[in-house]
């Protein structure tokens, strides 16, 4: 079956670096989506990526999607305490409408 | 109502028992979701409605799971004879569409003792 996998699974930075996540598919994907989840909370909608190559900003957050749609990472500019959680992506195959989410990768800051 | 709404918010069960789970999604969202997350996963996909029909039940587990969606709003996750390895955080989502971002609900907490 599809699996998506993240990169790191840990990741502790000082506020005020930088923090990059990465997924990767093992299946090419129609579309792919962004979630945040602070400890103890739900998953919260970010972003969905569609096109091949596709770039998103939110502020201090850039999506990227990669060419073969395959793989997409998630990329935050001087980390805050609020960003402080666990960051998943979600694909989504062609002809097939649920999503399956990637492993995680839970930030922790450092202040 | 304004967002997705789950209960109860946590529930307790001793193993064999039946439990119920209820999900309230947005109002006007066609779609409906029920996932299931462990401590330290990601969420693991166990159905997906799109109006009243279950259109792909293909997560869940075995057939002590079942969920419905009779009016194609409320739905509700129904576990038989359970057992202490159900115990997880159960999640609704719903969306307007199914190319559109998920809302969660709070999640039910169940643990099977």
């Amino acid at each position: 079956g599809q699996q998506v996998m993240q990169i790191p699974q840990y990741q502790h930075v000082q506020e005020g670096e930088d923090f990059t996540t990465y997924c990767n598919s093992s299946t090419t994907l129609s579309n792919i989506q962004w979630y945040k989840q602070r400890p103890g909370g739900h998953p919260v909608f970010l972003i969905q990526l569609v096109k091949s190559g596709e770039v998103k900003k939110q502020k201090r957050l850039t999506f990227q999607f990669g060419e073969a749609k395959k793989n997409s990472s998630l990329h935050i500019t001087a980390t805050q305490t609020t960003d402080v959680g666990t960051y998943f992506c979600a694909g989504r195959r062609f002809g097939n409408e649920k999503l399956t989410f990637g492993t995680g990768t839970r930030l922790t800051i450092i202040p | 109502g304004a967002g997705v709404s789950q209960t109860p918010s946590n529930k307790v069960t001793e193993k064999g028992k039946y439990v119920e789970l209820r999900c309230d999604p947005i109002s006007g969202h066609t779609a409906l979701y029920w996932y299931r997350q462990s401590l330290g996963q990601g969420p693991e996909f166990l159905i997906y409605f799109q109006g009243t029909g279950a259109a792909d039940d293909s997560g869940l587990p075995n057939d002590r799971f079942f969920a419905v969606r009779p009016e194609g709003s409320v739905s509700t996750l129904k576990i038989q004879r359970t057992e202490r390895g159900d115990s997880a955080v159960y999640l609704c989502a719903s969306s307007i569409g199914q190319d559109d971002g998920y809302t969660f609900g709070s999640g039910t907490r169940l643990t099977v003792v």
